[in-house]
């Protein structure tokens, strides 16, 4: 199965500054047609996950713009440009590309 | 507007069997596949598999293989997934999601295996 590693684990962040987590996969990600199935999800507490990002770096609808992905290859970064408090959860990178499909040990975005 | 509603808090015993319901509306329940994902407590996230809700094919996770089932039933909209042969690690929080996640999922049911 595909590792997808997640740096860091905890992430204290104070307020309207920006955060960002790493995530490394143990093989590429890179599909056979070009695609890459990297996608980030949020789960705030007590919630169902949320996914906000497919393919790397494209937003999903009614996400805001602060949330943004980027990377290639095994390496991929999620960045919030200026965090609210309603960004505060948990934060899984997942790949879509080789079965079974699988996430990160999830990051915990906090508050300072 | 799209709901996915999944049945109840469950409690079993060791070697048991579980079969959780996610019921679809607001949608055409035959156009979009149905994904389970677990999530043991305090733990990250497992992809379970899904099912074409068109043509019921299945693709499970290699480590649920012969333990697990999804099926559909169009006529009331519902997904099902029966895990059997239960145990302590089996403990965890499963959803039912639209396709593959990108939009609509279920709120979750807790199932908890102890003896």
């Amino acid at each position: 199965d595909v590792v997808m590693t997640q740096s860091p684990l905890s992430l204290p962040v104070t307020l309207g500054q920006p955060a960002s987590i790493s995530c490394r996969s143990s093989q590429s990600l890179v599909y056979s047609d070009g695609s890459t199935f990297l996608n980030w999800f949020q789960q705030r507490p007590g919630q169902s996950p949320r996914r906000l990002i497919y393919k790397v770096s494209n937003r999903d609808s009614g996400v805001p713009d602060r949330f943004s992905g980027s990377g290639s290859g095994t390496d991929f970064t999620l960045k919030i440009s200026r965090v609210e408090a309603e960004d505060v959860g948990v934060y899984y990178c997942m790949q879509g590309t080789h079965w079974p499909y699988t996430f990160g040990q999830g990051t915990k975005l906090e508050i300072k | 507007q799209v709901q996915l509603v999944q049945s109840g808090a469950e409690v079993k015993k060791p070697g048991a069997s579980v079969k959780i319901s996610c019921k679809a509306s607001g949608y055409i329940f035959s156009t979009y596949d149905i994904s389970w994902v677990r999530q043991a407590p305090g733990q990250g996230l497992e992809w379970m598999g899904w099912i074409s809700v068109y043509n019921d094919k299945t693709t499970y996770a290699q480590k649920l293989q012969g333990r697990v089932t999804m099926t559909t039933d169009t006529s009331t909209s519902t997904a099902y997934m029966e895990l059997r042969s239960l145990r302590s690690d089996d403990t965890a929080v499963y959803y039912c999601a639209r396709n593959y996640g990108e939009d609509y999922w279920g709120q979750g049911t807790l199932v908890t295996v102890s003896s």
